[in-house]
């Protein structure tokens, strides 16, 4: 099994662009997670989805951020505009069952300028 | 509000030493708790869980025991390897309604050769 993939590994853009990052979970697995990560604030869930249903989106910082699952095999998470101030490590992460030790991808570092 | 939260923020071990990793927690109604190893660059990665009803688990040279008196969670590892040098989190499962794992800072294991 290749993991949860996770892309682009790097995003560069500038202030007011849009910005997509993309997840493929583990095949089988019915939740998927999508979290940020920065050095004051750790790791923040963000949303998550139960058989591509969103469940709990109370961690989204704002109307700017918003996440699709149109599939199993397939989840998005959309920035529009950005700010620089969510520059962080997105990580998409999936398991089978709920919270149980779901494994995380590789992420993706966001840097907007 | 909930926390889990970990006593250093960084270790630093010989090499072949045993290491212990402590976290705390608020929410006495947690019922599950996580490990996880984040190497840099890449996403965390789950060492070992533990169940409330459990007061000890062992893994491959690692051991957690959890302390629901003091709600206080421990991560050993044996014979540390300059290869265990990453940060580690801790993650409790809040009991109830809204379900989701509440995320420690981390701590930063440096193996010194």
């Amino acid at each position: 099994d290749a993991g949860v993939i996770q892309s682009p590994r790097h995003e560069v853009t500038e202030m007011g662009q849009e910005v997509t990052l993309r997840c493929k979970p583990i095949s089988g697995h019915d939740y998927l997670f999508w979290y940020r990560q920065t050095m004051m604030r750790g790791l923040e869930l963000l949303i998550y989805f139960n058989n591509n249903v969103p469940i709990d989106d109370s961690g989204m910082p704002e109307d700017r951020f918003s996440a699709k699952m149109p599939n199993a095999s397939f989840s998005t998470l959309k920035i529009q505009p950005s700010e620089p101030r969510d520059s962080a490590v997105y990580f998409c992460a999936s398991s089978f069952g709920g919270f149980y030790g779901y494994t995380f991808g590789s992420g993706t570092r966001l840097t907007v300028v | 509000g909930e926390s889990v939260g970990l006593h250093l923020p960084t270790l630093s071990v010989q090499e072949g030493d045993n290491s212990i990793i402590n976290c705390a927690y608020s929410n006495s109604a947690s019922d599950y708790f996580i490990w996880y190893k984040q190497e840099s660059g890449k996403g965390p990665q789950f060492i070992i869980d533990i169940r409330s009803n459990m007061d000890k688990r062992q893994g491959q040279r690692v051991t957690v025991l959890l302390n629901k008196t003091v709600k206080h969670l421990s991560l050993q590892i044996a014979a540390t390897q300059p290869g265990d040098s990453a940060v580690y989190f801790c993650a409790g499962l809040n009991a109830g309604n809204n379900r989701k794992l509440i995320w420690g800072l981390g701590t930063s294991l440096a193996v010194n050769p």
